[in-house]
């Protein structure tokens, strides 16, 4: 069964520090996989997606993520926090037809 | 466009009472997902519709929960009778096609049942 695993439900950073939030998926073919931010009361909004091609995706916000097959992982990576990125973050695959499944978030807070 | 819009954006509730929560999707998407947010249990998708048909409704968890799409810009999330476990947020997305793409979500609706 398809399945995504954020191990941090909590991180903190400081402001200007790289930051890293993990992601692992469980899914048979090949993954289409999604990395959406939710700012408190709101919606979630997506930052980047992988479908196929280079494995490292550029987003919006000045985030990225980089598809890694072999250790079944799409970990999202900044390389200097701002205060605004505070949120709740998950990673999500396709589990065809449009569904998306979830992974629990990893909510980061940022230290000024 | 002015992207899913949902409504109510909050409602609270007395239990055993009949909610309808309504979401009008982006126009021109094929697709539009209801899903639930817990601390419990995240976001777990409800029910999913592909012009205007329900295709998966296994994630709705009782048959006190019912959704329908009339039409392509419209949609409803009803439950009767409510119960407190019901509480929690309630999103709707809309996409334009399946696969890989993407999912567009509303502000959701943030539902207490007491």
């Amino acid at each position: 069964a398809q399945s995504v695993t954020q191990p941090d439900i909590h991180i903190t950073v400081s402001e200007g520090a790289s930051l890293e939030l993990r992601c692992n998926y469980s899914y048979g073919a090949t993954p289409y996989l999604f990395w959406y931010v939710q700012s408190p009361g709101q919606g979630l909004q997506l930052l980047l997606k992988y479908f196929s091609g280079d494995t490292l995706v550029q987003g919006i916000k000045g985030f990225e993520a980089e598809f890694k097959r072999s250790q079944s992982s799409f970990n999202l990576r900044k390389p200097s926090v701002h205060w605004s990125d505070a949120a709740e973050y998950f990673c999500a695959v396709g589990a065809g037809g449009g569904k998306l499944i979830f992974g629990q978030g990893t909510e980061l807070s940022v230290k000024p | 466009d002015a992207g899913v819009i949902q409504s109510p954006r909050h409602e609270v509730t007395e239990m055993g009472q009949e909610v309808t929560l309504r979401c009008k999707p982006i126009s021109g998407h094929d697709y539009l997902f209801w899903y639930r947010q817990t601390m419990m249990r995240g976001l777990e998708l409800l029910i999913y519709f592909n012009n205007n048909v329900p295709i998966d409704d296994s994630g709705m968890p009782e048959d006190r929960f019912s959704a329908k799409m009339p039409n392509a810009s419209f949609s409803t999330l009803k439950i009767q009778p409510s119960e407190p476990r019901d509480s929690a947020v309630y999103f709707c997305a809309s996409s334009p096609a399946g696969g890989g793409t993407e999912a567009f979500f509303g502000q959701g609706t943030r539902l207490t049942v007491v």
